[in-house]
């Protein structure tokens, strides 16, 4: 059926480690988004992508990198740049002629 | 960044009770969605809205797109147990130059006691 992954569900790293987080999507959707939810608060975009090969820094793109390079999969990498790495990752996507965002069940990154 | 000001941040209601809550800005949007989060969860999209003054039910969840096109409600009627989570508002705002990205609110957060 179709959908949204994310995996894993949870993840933990060392600081200092790269990690990526994955983000799959069946729905052939064309936008995918990343964003960053911190207890208690709202959605932060990290990164977007509206086409293959082509992505968009979000509010706080700092210390995370992204690629397109399948319609289907849009990886996060959180990179050992990133101060605050600990939180909950979001992966969304839309399909071209609305606005409407789908989520997926997130990855709750835990680096110590 | 956030545009959106949610409120309440939080509600405490009994099992029963109706509730209401709104998003409201100094901008002017074109497309308003409601979404719910459970704990450890992905947001569910409730609703979309797409036109000024334009009501729309899913269920016992009942959102307007305000007339003045800056705000935006969500009412729950008769609220059970499984209400419980945060509820999002979010909007795609006219004259967004950053293609396809929403304004999302700080969400408000609902509590059923049985």
């Amino acid at each position: 059926d179709g959908g949204i992954t994310q995996s894993p569900k949870y993840l933990f790293r060392k600081e200092g480690q790269n990690v990526t987080l994955s983000c799959e999507q069946n729905l052939n959707h064309d936008a995918m988004y990343w964003y960053r939810q911190d207890p208690g608060q709202g959605l932060r975009l990290i990164y977007y992508s509206q086409i293959v090969n082509d992505f968009q820094k979000g509010d706080i793109a700092e210390g995370y990198s992204v690629s397109r390079e399948k319609k289907e999969s849009f990886p996060l990498t959180v990179t050992s740049a990133q101060k605050n790495p600990t939180a909950f990752y979001l992966c969304a996507s839309r399909p071209g002629h609305t606005y409407e965002q789908y989520f997926g069940p997130g990855t709750r990154l835990t680096v110590t | 960044g956030q545009q959106l000001n949610q409120s309440p941040q939080s509600m405490f209601i009994q099992e029963g009770e109706d509730v209401s809550m709104n998003c409201t800005s100094s901008s002017i949007f074109n497309t308003w969605l409601w979404y719910k989060q459970d704990p450890g969860e992905g947001p569910v999209l409730l609703i979309a809205l797409y036109k000024a003054g334009e009501l729309t039910s899913n269920g016992r969840l009942t959102a307007q797109f305000g007339i003045t096109r800056k705000d935006s409600f969500l009412n729950i009627s008769a609220s059970i147990p499984s209400d419980v989570g945060i509820y999002f508002c979010a909007g795609r705002r006219v004259g967004e130059t950053s293609g396809s990205r929403l304004t999302f609110g700080e969400g408000t957060q609902l509590t059923v006691n049985p």
